[in-house]
Protein backbone atom coordinates (compact mmCIF):
# COMPACT_ATOMS: atom_id res chain seq x y z
CA UNK A 1 0.00 0.00 0.00
CA UNK A 2 1.59 3.45 -0.77
CA UNK A 3 1.85 5.22 2.01
CA UNK A 4 1.87 8.69 0.63
CA UNK A 5 0.64 9.01 -3.07
CA UNK A 6 0.36 12.67 -5.16
CA UNK A 7 -1.08 12.73 -8.98
CA UNK A 8 -0.12 13.08 -11.37
CA UNK A 9 3.41 11.94 -11.23
CA UNK A 10 4.41 14.21 -14.24
CA UNK A 11 2.72 17.42 -15.62
CA UNK A 12 3.46 19.70 -19.05
CA UNK A 13 1.73 22.72 -19.50
CA UNK A 14 1.62 25.74 -21.36
CA UNK A 15 2.81 29.56 -18.91
CA UNK A 16 -0.57 31.08 -18.18
CA UNK A 17 -2.56 27.99 -17.33
CA UNK A 18 -3.86 26.63 -14.29
CA UNK A 19 -3.13 23.48 -12.65
CA UNK A 20 -3.80 20.85 -9.56
CA UNK A 21 -1.81 18.15 -8.20
CA UNK A 22 -3.37 16.13 -5.05
CA UNK A 23 -2.26 14.55 -2.44
CA UNK A 24 -3.27 11.77 -0.33
CA UNK A 25 -1.68 9.71 2.56
CA UNK A 26 -2.91 6.55 4.43
CA UNK A 27 -0.89 6.74 7.49
CA UNK A 28 -2.66 8.39 10.43
CA UNK A 29 -0.84 11.23 10.13
CA UNK A 30 -2.51 14.57 10.72
CA UNK A 31 0.36 17.55 9.37
CA UNK A 32 0.77 17.57 5.50
CA UNK A 33 3.29 19.31 3.67
CA UNK A 34 4.48 20.69 0.06
CA UNK A 35 7.95 20.70 -0.57
CA UNK A 36 9.70 21.77 -3.85
CA UNK A 37 12.67 21.06 -5.38
CA UNK A 38 14.58 23.20 -7.61
CA UNK A 39 17.05 21.96 -10.94
CA UNK A 40 20.00 21.77 -8.47
CA UNK A 41 17.94 19.51 -6.16
CA UNK A 42 17.32 22.23 -3.24
CA UNK A 43 14.46 21.31 -1.56
CA UNK A 44 12.28 24.14 0.18
CA UNK A 45 8.75 23.84 2.24
CA UNK A 46 6.48 25.71 0.79
CA UNK A 47 3.16 25.05 3.33
CA UNK A 48 2.13 22.67 6.00
CA UNK A 49 -1.09 21.82 7.26
CA UNK A 50 -1.99 20.30 10.73
CA UNK A 51 -5.62 18.64 11.12
CA UNK A 52 -6.68 20.76 8.08
CA UNK A 53 -5.18 24.02 9.23
CA UNK A 54 -2.73 25.70 7.80
CA UNK A 55 0.75 26.26 9.26
CA UNK A 56 3.57 27.42 7.45
CA UNK A 57 3.41 29.57 4.39
CA UNK A 58 6.84 30.41 3.09
CA UNK A 59 6.38 33.66 1.20
CA UNK A 60 5.21 31.41 -1.66
CA UNK A 61 3.40 33.93 -4.13
CA UNK A 62 -0.49 33.59 -4.06
CA UNK A 63 -0.68 32.08 -7.15
CA UNK A 64 -0.06 28.84 -4.96
CA UNK A 65 -3.15 27.83 -3.17
CA UNK A 66 -2.97 24.33 -1.34
CA UNK A 67 -5.97 22.96 -0.56
CA UNK A 68 -7.17 20.32 2.59
CA UNK A 69 -10.41 18.97 2.69
CA UNK A 70 -9.46 16.50 5.16
CA UNK A 71 -6.43 15.47 7.25
CA UNK A 72 -5.82 12.70 4.55
CA UNK A 73 -5.63 14.66 1.68
CA UNK A 74 -3.32 18.00 0.62
CA UNK A 75 -3.84 19.55 -2.48
CA UNK A 76 -2.15 21.98 -4.36
CA UNK A 77 -3.53 24.38 -6.70
CA UNK A 78 -1.26 26.69 -9.43
CA UNK A 79 -3.02 29.73 -10.93
CA UNK A 80 -1.32 31.55 -13.95
CA UNK A 81 1.73 28.87 -14.54
CA UNK A 82 5.31 30.74 -15.12
CA UNK A 83 8.40 29.70 -16.75
CA UNK A 84 9.75 29.19 -13.11
CA UNK A 85 7.64 27.31 -11.67
CA UNK A 86 9.10 24.76 -13.26
CA UNK A 87 10.52 22.30 -10.55
CA UNK A 88 9.59 18.77 -8.99
CA UNK A 89 6.98 19.16 -6.30
CA UNK A 90 6.73 16.82 -3.31
CA UNK A 91 3.72 15.95 -0.15
CA UNK A 92 4.69 14.62 2.76
CA UNK A 93 3.08 13.89 5.77
CA UNK A 94 4.35 13.46 9.87
CA UNK A 95 2.77 13.18 13.02
CA UNK A 96 3.10 16.93 14.55
CA UNK A 97 2.95 16.21 18.32
CA UNK A 98 5.34 18.69 19.09
CA UNK A 99 7.55 17.89 16.56
CA UNK A 100 10.55 16.09 15.54
CA UNK A 101 8.79 13.00 14.11
CA UNK A 102 10.26 11.73 10.29
CA UNK A 103 8.55 13.05 7.35
CA UNK A 104 7.06 10.59 4.80
CA UNK A 105 7.19 11.94 1.16
CA UNK A 106 5.44 10.71 -1.74
CA UNK A 107 7.18 9.98 -5.24
CA UNK A 108 6.58 13.65 -6.62
CA UNK A 109 4.87 15.27 -9.54
CA UNK A 110 7.28 16.77 -11.84
CA UNK A 111 5.92 20.01 -13.05
CA UNK A 112 7.24 21.19 -16.74
CA UNK A 113 5.65 24.79 -17.78
CA UNK A 114 6.82 25.68 -21.53
CA UNK B 1 19.91 31.33 13.71
CA UNK B 2 19.72 27.53 12.57
CA UNK B 3 21.68 26.35 9.38
CA UNK B 4 22.58 22.96 8.11
CA UNK B 5 25.53 22.89 5.91
CA UNK B 6 26.19 19.48 3.98
CA UNK B 7 30.08 20.90 3.21
CA UNK B 8 30.44 18.03 0.37
CA UNK B 9 28.25 19.08 -3.08
CA UNK B 10 29.93 15.64 -4.73
CA UNK B 11 31.79 12.78 -3.81
CA UNK B 12 32.50 9.70 -5.87
CA UNK B 13 34.18 5.99 -5.09
CA UNK B 14 35.17 3.19 -6.09
CA UNK B 15 32.76 0.70 -4.88
CA UNK B 16 33.36 -1.63 -1.68
CA UNK B 17 34.85 1.26 -0.62
CA UNK B 18 33.70 2.99 3.08
CA UNK B 19 32.22 6.75 2.79
CA UNK B 20 31.75 9.06 4.67
CA UNK B 21 29.09 12.09 4.44
CA UNK B 22 29.35 15.12 6.28
CA UNK B 23 26.66 17.82 8.16
CA UNK B 24 27.04 20.02 10.07
CA UNK B 25 23.82 21.99 12.51
CA UNK B 26 23.87 25.46 14.04
CA UNK B 27 21.61 26.14 16.51
CA UNK B 28 20.72 27.30 19.85
CA UNK B 29 17.88 25.05 20.72
CA UNK B 30 19.50 22.15 23.68
CA UNK B 31 16.74 20.10 22.00
CA UNK B 32 16.45 19.32 18.62
CA UNK B 33 16.15 16.73 15.74
CA UNK B 34 17.92 15.58 12.82
CA UNK B 35 17.12 13.31 10.32
CA UNK B 36 18.45 11.49 7.05
CA UNK B 37 17.32 11.15 3.49
CA UNK B 38 18.25 9.30 0.37
CA UNK B 39 17.32 10.48 -2.96
CA UNK B 40 18.30 7.98 -5.68
CA UNK B 41 18.05 8.76 -9.61
CA UNK B 42 14.38 7.26 -9.56
CA UNK B 43 13.66 10.70 -7.64
CA UNK B 44 11.98 9.87 -4.46
CA UNK B 45 12.84 10.47 -1.19
CA UNK B 46 13.60 7.99 1.45
CA UNK B 47 13.90 8.67 5.14
CA UNK B 48 16.77 6.70 6.15
CA UNK B 49 17.43 7.78 9.92
CA UNK B 50 15.99 10.04 12.90
CA UNK B 51 18.34 10.65 15.90
CA UNK B 52 17.72 13.17 18.45
CA UNK B 53 20.14 15.67 20.22
CA UNK B 54 19.79 14.07 23.64
CA UNK B 55 21.22 10.51 22.20
CA UNK B 56 24.63 10.79 21.42
CA UNK B 57 24.91 6.72 20.42
CA UNK B 58 26.23 6.24 17.27
CA UNK B 59 23.75 3.98 15.09
CA UNK B 60 23.95 1.18 12.64
CA UNK B 61 21.85 -0.43 10.46
CA UNK B 62 23.75 -2.93 7.76
CA UNK B 63 26.00 -1.28 5.96
CA UNK B 64 24.89 2.23 7.38
CA UNK B 65 26.14 4.12 10.15
CA UNK B 66 25.85 7.56 11.83
CA UNK B 67 28.01 9.30 14.15
CA UNK B 68 25.89 12.14 15.99
CA UNK B 69 28.41 14.31 18.45
CA UNK B 70 26.78 17.52 19.61
CA UNK B 71 30.17 19.14 20.88
CA UNK B 72 30.46 19.52 17.45
CA UNK B 73 27.35 20.14 16.15
CA UNK B 74 28.14 17.18 13.55
CA UNK B 75 25.38 14.60 11.85
CA UNK B 76 27.92 12.60 9.60
CA UNK B 77 26.64 8.95 7.51
CA UNK B 78 29.20 6.80 6.77
CA UNK B 79 28.48 4.02 4.22
CA UNK B 80 30.75 0.82 4.28
CA UNK B 81 31.37 -1.52 1.59
CA UNK B 82 29.86 1.11 -0.65
CA UNK B 83 27.76 -0.59 -3.73
CA UNK B 84 26.83 0.50 -6.82
CA UNK B 85 22.85 1.24 -5.41
CA UNK B 86 23.99 3.41 -3.03
CA UNK B 87 24.39 6.21 -5.96
CA UNK B 88 22.12 8.94 -4.79
CA UNK B 89 21.70 12.15 -3.23
CA UNK B 90 21.88 12.19 0.50
CA UNK B 91 20.02 15.13 2.32
CA UNK B 92 20.99 15.87 6.17
CA UNK B 93 17.51 17.41 7.45
CA UNK B 94 17.13 18.90 10.70
CA UNK B 95 13.93 19.64 12.82
CA UNK B 96 13.42 23.25 12.79
CA UNK B 97 11.39 24.15 15.57
CA UNK B 98 9.80 27.54 16.73
CA UNK B 99 5.84 27.42 16.31
CA UNK B 100 5.98 26.51 12.75
CA UNK B 101 7.56 23.13 13.17
CA UNK B 102 8.92 22.02 9.55
CA UNK B 103 11.85 19.91 8.70
CA UNK B 104 14.42 21.93 6.48
CA UNK B 105 17.00 20.33 3.87
CA UNK B 106 20.29 20.74 3.41
CA UNK B 107 21.68 21.65 -0.07
CA UNK B 108 22.50 17.42 -0.21
CA UNK B 109 25.61 15.62 -1.22
CA UNK B 110 25.60 13.78 -4.62
CA UNK B 111 27.51 10.52 -3.96
CA UNK B 112 28.76 8.48 -7.29
CA UNK B 113 29.64 4.69 -6.41
CA UNK B 114 31.64 3.64 -9.88
CA UNK B 115 31.72 -0.25 -10.49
Amino acid sequence: DTAVSQTPKYLVTQMGNDKSIKCEQNLGHDTMYWYKQDSKKFLKIMFSYNNKELIINETVPNRFSPKSPDKAHLNLHINSLELGDSAVYFCASSHRQGGGTEAFFGQGTRLTVV
Amino acid sequence: AQKVTQAQTEISVVEKEDVTLDCVYETRDTTYYLFWYKQPPSGELVFLIRRNSFDEQNEISGRYSWNFQKSTSSFNFTITASQVVDSAVYFCAPFERGGDDKIIFGKGTRLHILP
